[in-house]
Parts: C-alpha cells; sequence; structure tokens
C-alpha cells in the first residue's frame, strides 16, 4: 500500500461538465506530479510541482488546471473536455524534483476518467 | 536528449517459465538513474527498484534479478518462476542527475497463463 491516494477512481463526465481530481500524499514528499495514460500510449507528463511551485507544464491544454494548496494536496481541474481526455490520470509524488538527488516517486491508484 | 525503449510491446509465458524484459536507453549524462515500475490490471504503479549508474551490480530480490550493462545501455528484467500474479504493465523509466523529469519507456504487458 503506497501513501499516496486519489479521488475518485472512476469519473464519468459530460463535456460540457466542471470537475476536480484530487491527489494526496501523506508521505511527507516535496513534489507530486500529475500523468495522463491513454490507452496503448505511453505515460504522459502533465505537471510537477516542487514545493507548491508549478515547475513544469508540458504543453497542456488549458481544459486541464491544476491547483497544488499545500505540499499533501493535488487537484486537477477540468471543464469542457473533449472525448480524447478520457484517460487515467495518476498522481505521483517524491521526496524531491531537483537535481544532485535520487528519488523513486510513488503513484495513486488513478482516477479513471471518462468524456461522453 | 533522453530516451528509454522497450521493444517488447506484449509477452505471454506460462507459469513457472523464466521471462526478461528488455529496456534500453539514451542519455548522454554521466551520472544518471534507472527504474522499473510494475502496473498491474488496479492501475497504480508500483516501483520495483532504483539503480544509479556508477553501481553496476547486479541485483536480486526473490524471483525478481536485473541486469544493469552499461556498455550497452540496457537495464534488463528478469522474472524467475513467473506467477500469474505477476501480469501487469511494466516500465522501464530514466531520470538524469540534472535533475528533472522521469522519462519512460512504453512498457511491457506481461501476461503470465496458469
Amino acid at each position: 500500500e503506497t501513501g499516496v491516494t486519489q479521488t475518485p477512481r472512476h469519473l464519468v463526465m459530460g463535456m460540457t461538465n466542471k470537475k476536480s481530481l484530487k491527489c494526496e500524499q501523506h508521505l511527507g514528499h516535496n513534489a507530486m506530479y500529475w500523468y495522463k495514460q491513454s490507452a496503448k500510449k505511453p505515460l504522459e507528463l502533465m505537471f510537477v510541482y516542487s514545493l507548491e511551485e508549478r515547475v513544469e507544464n508540458n504543453s497542456v491544454p488549458s481544459r486541464f488546471s491544476p491547483e497544488c494548496p499545500n505540499s499533501s494536496h493535488l487537484f486537477l481541474h477540468l471543464h469542457t473536455l473533449q472525448p480524447e481526455d478520457s484517460a487515467l490520470y495518476l498522481c505521483a509524488s517524491s521526496r524531491t524534483f531537483g537535481g544532485g538527488s535520487f528519488y523513486e516517486q510513488y503513484f495513486g491508484p488513478g482516477t479513471r476518467l471518462t468524456v461522453t | 536528449a533522453q530516451k528509454v525503449t522497450q521493444a517488447q510491446t506484449e509477452i505471454s509465458v506460462v507459469e513457472k517459465e523464466d521471462v526478461t524484459l528488455d529496456c534500453v536507453y539514451e542519455t548522454r549524462d554521466t551520472t544518471y538513474y534507472l527504474f522499473w515500475y510494475k502496473q498491474p490490471p488496479s492501475g497504480e504503479l508500483v516501483f520495483l527498484i532504483r539503480r544509479n549508474s556508477f553501481d553496476e551490480q547486479n541485483e536480486i530480490s526473490g524471483r525478481y534479478s536485473w541486469n544493469f550493462q552499461k556498455s550497452t545501455s540496457s537495464f534488463n528484467f528478469t522474472i524467475t518462476a513467473s506467477q500469474v500474479v505477476d501480469s501487469a504493465v511494466y516500465f522501464c523509466a530514466l531520470r538524469s542527475n540534472q535533475g528533472g523529469k522521469l522519462i519512460f519507456g512504453q512498457g511491457t504487458e506481461l501476461s503470465v497463463k496458469p
């Protein structure tokens, strides 16, 4: 059992809805991540937060809006999504993000999102 | 540029067979880190191992073993006497010592049949 939880585990939403995904880590880590995993595709890094500041944004459409109110919580706000946004969204955390140290990322169970 | 290649998209074996999952990486860094993760059907990625580029010792953990060959830029993963519970997608990943993100391979889907 890892120390990263995600809610909800499953979400079905229409294209005009607004919803949020929540991630919480209980590991005392300083970095948190959002990944998208589509069927038959590799993991795509979406956002990285280090010490509550966004340090990476990989050309993600603005209909995805992350929020990191503190080092333990990470949200992904969703609005006016498209069917191609249907995927497994994974949250992860690690001790640090910066160089000069090695670390592992610990993942949550993911939210299976379906956009209808 | 950094890249991780897992050429085997899918592997199917019968229980108790040994199976090796291949991972080849590209990096210009002299110091870097390699990882293996397991993703069972439940979806969560489970960390299996981290290896530093300056440590080429192979590692064994129960039925799992890892062969790191810097000369061929490979970090292969072997499961001995496979079991049905080993069925999952396995990801190899690379991280630079300069900091930054993990670069994941495309994953290898392992199916172990009884």
